[in-house]
């Protein structure tokens, strides 16, 4: 079974600085997509990035990049330059090329210092 | 593009009570998801439908839940007899495409006294 793990409950960030977040999963799929979703408090669940694992690149979107070690099954969160609109609960997702079913992690819950 | 609408936004119900929740996705996205957040955990996936048939049910999804999507179009949840384990949050989701992002509702809050 695939499963997500976010190691980190809870993170905090200076505003303008630098947090990485990090998400390990399990699984033996060799193809497969890598999402972070952004669930601010009351409200939508936000796409934040998306990773397919046939991919070296590290995806990249403004301030969000990723670390992506496939061999590791690591695929770490990066967000630059934070802003106070970027607290929220940040989840790590998966799912299997072939598959339907999106497995997330536990979430870490991103603070911002103004 | 209105995004993923579900309605009621929170439902208070006795234990035993029937409880039906609605989503309606984004009018273009065939595929439809349903979810359960508890509190301090991510979504686990229910179930799924592309267009108006039903694909794939989680093992979460006991035989008090179900869900039709009729027309292909909005879905239905219905939990029959809840029960106190049953209080979540319960998400809807919708994409155009497997391995396509799914864009999310508010979600419904259910609280069972």
């Amino acid at each position: 079974a695939q499963t997500v793990t976010q190691s980190q409950p809870e993170m905090s960030v200076q505003e303008a600085e630098t947090v990485t977040l990090s998400c390990t999963y399990d699984t033996s799929e060799s193809d497969y997509y890598l999402f972070w979703y952004k669930q601010p408090p009351s409200r939508q669940m936000i796409l934040v990035i998306r990773q397919e694992a046939y991919k070296q690149q590290n995806a990249t979107e403004n301030r969000f990049s990723v670390n992506f070690q496939k061999a590791a099954k690591s695929f770490s969160l990066k967000i630059s330059d934070s802003q106070l609109g970027d607290a929220a609960m940040y989840f790590c997702a998966y799912n299997r090329n072939t598959g339907n079913q999106f497995y997330f992690g536990t979430g870490t819950s991103l603070t911002v210092i103004p | 593009d209105t995004g993923v609408s579900q309605d009621p936004r929170h439902k208070i119900t006795k234990r035993g009570q029937n409880v039906t929740f609605r989503c309606d996705p984004i009018s273009e996205h065939n595929r439809l998801y349903w979810y359960r957040q508890t509190l301090g955990q991510g979504p686990e996936f229910l179930t799924y439908f592309q267009n108006e048939a039903q694909l794939e049910k989680s093992r979460l999804l006991s035989d008090r839940f179900s869900a039709e999507r009729p027309k292909g179009s909005f879905s239905t949840l219905e939990i029959q007899r809840t029960e106190q384990g049953d209080s979540a949050m319960y998400l809807c989701a919708s994409s155009e495409g497997y391995n396509q992002p799914q864009h999310f509702g508010d979600g419904t809050r259910l609280s069972i006294l």
